[in-house]
């Protein structure tokens, strides 16, 4: 299994651009979890899908973000427009949970996006 | 919010010494986990423990957790250069089933 792919790896992007994050979880997995790493912040949720239906969205900073699940093997995170605060590293992780068990997330290599 | 913390921010060995690492947790849990990271790269899951246990070990890495206190400790054996990275705690099973709370991680470097 190649694990959980995102794209890009880097983007940079001037102020006021559309940002789409994307990432494709590992196949069988069903959660699937978008974080935001920075320095100030550490690592932060910003919405998780469990068979591809948002469950917690709470994190999502504000309208400008938008995630979508339109299958079970790809999520977009879009920013639109893009602001420099958002500049940060942002995860794609994947789980299978179970009805009670333990949630063991595999994490994808981040898109680390500058915004100017 | 974040509801993991981990104790130190930054700890700085030589290899062959133990490093011990510490966490505090605000949810209520059912299981609590620990990720290392590497630099530039994504956390990658080492070890689980769950509510009802209070210690486990994986080759080198030791946890313990107190449930009443709150608190996790990763210990690390041994230690060599190649575990220089961030570990960070993880909180599963609280009010959200599914989510996981994690801490701002603990920066480890080791010495050869």
């Amino acid at each position: 299994d190649a694990g959980v792919i995102q794209s890009p790896r880097h983007e940079v992007t001037e102020m006021g651009q559309e940002v789409t994050l994307r990432c494709k979880p590992i196949s069988g997995h069903n959660s699937l979890f978008w974080y935001r790493q920075t320095m100030m912040r550490g690592l932060e949720l910003l919405i998780y899908f469990n068979n591809n239906v948002p469950i917690d969205d709470s994190g999502m900073p504000e309208d400008r973000f938008s995630a979508k699940m339109p299958n079970a093997s790809f999520s977009t995170l879009k920013i639109q427009p893009s602001e420099p605060r958002d500049s940060a590293v942002y995860f794609c992780a994947s789980s299978q949970q179970g009805a009670a068990g333990a949630n063991v997330l595999t994490f994808g290599a981040g898109s680390r996006l500058t915004v100017l | 919010s974040q509801q993991g913390e981990e104790d130190p921010q930054a700890l700085s060995i030589q290899e062959g010494e133990n490093a011990t690492m510490n966490c505090s947790y605000k949810t209520s849990i059912n299981n609590l986990q620990w990720y290392r990271q590497n630099s530039g790269r994504g956390l990658v899951h080492l070890i689980l423990i769950r509510s009802n246990e209070r210690e486990k070990h994986s080759g080198r890495l030791r946890v313990t957790l107190d449930t009443s206190k709150k608190s996790s400790s990763l210990l690390i054996t041994a230690s060599r250069a190649a575990d220089t990275a961030s570990y960070f705690c993880a909180a599963g099973g609280g009010s959200t089933l599914g989510r996981l709370y994690f801490g701002r991680g603990t920066q480890l470097t080791v010495w050869p």
